[in-house]
């Protein structure tokens, strides 16, 4: 069983449409992340969440909207687009949001905007 | 703002060679440094978790050490092994609150056989 999988693995879409990533955990974590990863390979921090409620939002801009139903889920929704959101999405999760945690990551959604 | 460099950022060995890959980062003040592995086309792996009191981790073949003063970390990985290339990342943790990491560019390492 996948500890944290995350559909779609790839997408591909027009400028100005807006979609969704989806991420599930099966490891009974209470903490999830949303972290991007650009051309140049850094990975990002964008969203925590802690037992569904945000705790960290790394000024990213609110065309992002994370939704996390139970704590085992962690949605990404974008709005509007862009190109320069191409990059892979990755979905992680932690025991919990205290420090000194090992961060278990999804295989990542590629997104292509063109 | 808290930076991390990771050199090389590419690395061809043979098989069976000890290879290091170094890590610095700017504000000491850190929480923890974490070492990941990725594969190609896939999500990263934890190898180890270095607690800001801690001075080295060991897990099989790999072990990494923490120098907070000087800004630095280390992955020794011993007895090289093809199945050992991926890009390994090097991460530090910035708080008790959030695990928010702040990851380096990496480190690209092909193992030979």
């Amino acid at each position: 069983d996948t500890a944290v999988s995350q559909t779609p693995k790839y997408l591909v879409t027009q400028m100005g449409n807006d979609k969704s990533i989806k991420c599930e955990q099966n490891l009974g974590h209470d903490t999830m992340y949303w972290y991007k990863q650009d051309s140049k390979k850094f990975l990002k921090i964008m969203f925590s969440y802690n037992n569904k409620e945000l705790i960290i939002n790394e000024t990213v801009p609110n065309r992002f909207s994370p939704k996390s139903p139970d704590k085992a889920h962690l949605n990404l929704h974008i709005n509007s687009l862009e190109l320069g959101d191409s990059a892979v999405y990755f979905c992680a999760s932690s025991h919990s949001a205290g420090g000194n945690e090992k961060l278990f990551f999804g295989s990542g959604t590629q997104l292509s905007v063109l | 703002k808290q930076e991390v460099t990771q050199i090389p950022a590419a690395l061809s060995v043979p098989e069976g060679e000890n290879l290091v890959l170094n890590c610095s980062f700017t504000d000491s003040a850190i929480y923890n440094l974490q070492w990941f592995r990725q594969d190609p086309g896939k999500g990263l792996t934890s190898l180890l978790l270095i607690q800001s009191s801690q001075r080295e981790q060991t897990s099989g073949r790999l072990n990494a050490s923490l120098d907070k003063s000087s800004g630095r970390s280390t992955l020794y990985i011993a007895a090289s092994q093809p199945g050992d290339s991926a890009t390994y990342l090097c991460a530090v943790g910035l708080n008790n609150a959030g695990n928010m990491l702040t990851f380096g560019g990496g480190t690209r390492l092909m193992v030979k056989p």
